[in-house]
């Protein structure tokens, strides 16, 4: 079952901040962010791992709950260059490999 | 370049007629991997395989077929495809024990 992304979508304008949500009804051993831009393939950003936190990206950060099985991103001061659509890839165990991912939420930022 | 290659990156074909869409990694990757993208569904997993001669379903394998005879080359098989197959896939990649997937460019395949 994919995990449930929040918001949708999300306008922002240049150095505005932003909060990407992702929950899974499954407990979570690990949670993988990716961006998208329109036409491109998916990059990956960051990592969290069950008992751990991982920064991995300019000033994107995120947090893992595991008890409440959720992920947050957090986009601080966006820049025009943060445009583009955030996947969360949520994996339950058993295999490291096997990723499922969220609908996305598309993010813009506009001058 | 480190990259992770797909052919073709453009096909129409007509249902039924089977096809391969070729994936290639020079990374030594052990780890490769298929998805779909369409519109509002995100991502969603076909067949992922950990290394030669081991692979597994995804959350959608359902008419599609891979294989993993070589650690670089990692094939979709669509044996008899169908209108609902349209879509953009990516293969992808990342070696053992790491966390980050590299993605390759997408092939758009639209069956008529």
């Amino acid at each position: 079952q994919q995990p449930v992304q929040s918001p949708q979508a999300v306008i922002l304008r240049e150095g505005e901040d932003a909060v990407i949500n992702c929950s899974s009804s499954k407990a979570l051993y690990s949670v993988h962010w990716y961006r998208q831009k329109h036409g491109e393939a998916p990059v990956f950003l960051m990592i969290l791992l069950k008992g751990g936190e991982q920064k991995g990206h300019e000033k994107i950060s995120a947090s893992f709950n595991e008890k409440k099985q959720q992920s947050s991103l957090y986009l601080t001061a966006s820049q025009l260059s943060y445009s583009g659509t955030y996947f969360c890839g949520t994996n339950s165990g058993g295999s490291n490999y096997k990723l499922t991912f969220g609908k996305g939420t598309l993010l813009t930022v506009n001058p | 370049e480190a990259q992770v290659t797909q052919n073709p990156r453009y096909l129409i074909t007509v249902t039924g007629k089977k096809l391969t869409v070729t994936c290639s990694q020079n990374m030594n990757h052990e780890y490769m991997s298929w998805y779909r993208q369409d519109p509002g569904l995100g991502l969603r997993q076909i067949y992922y395989s950990m290394n030669v001669e081991v692979t597994d379903k995804g959350d959608v394998p359902e008419g599609y077929k891979v294989s993993r005879k070589e650690k670089r080359n990692f094939p979709l098989i669509l044996e008899s495809p169908s209108p609902n197959q349209t879509s953009l896939y990516f293969c992808a990649s990342s070696p053992q024990g790491a966390h980050t997937i590299y993605f390759g460019e997408g092939s758009w395949l639209t069956v008529v």
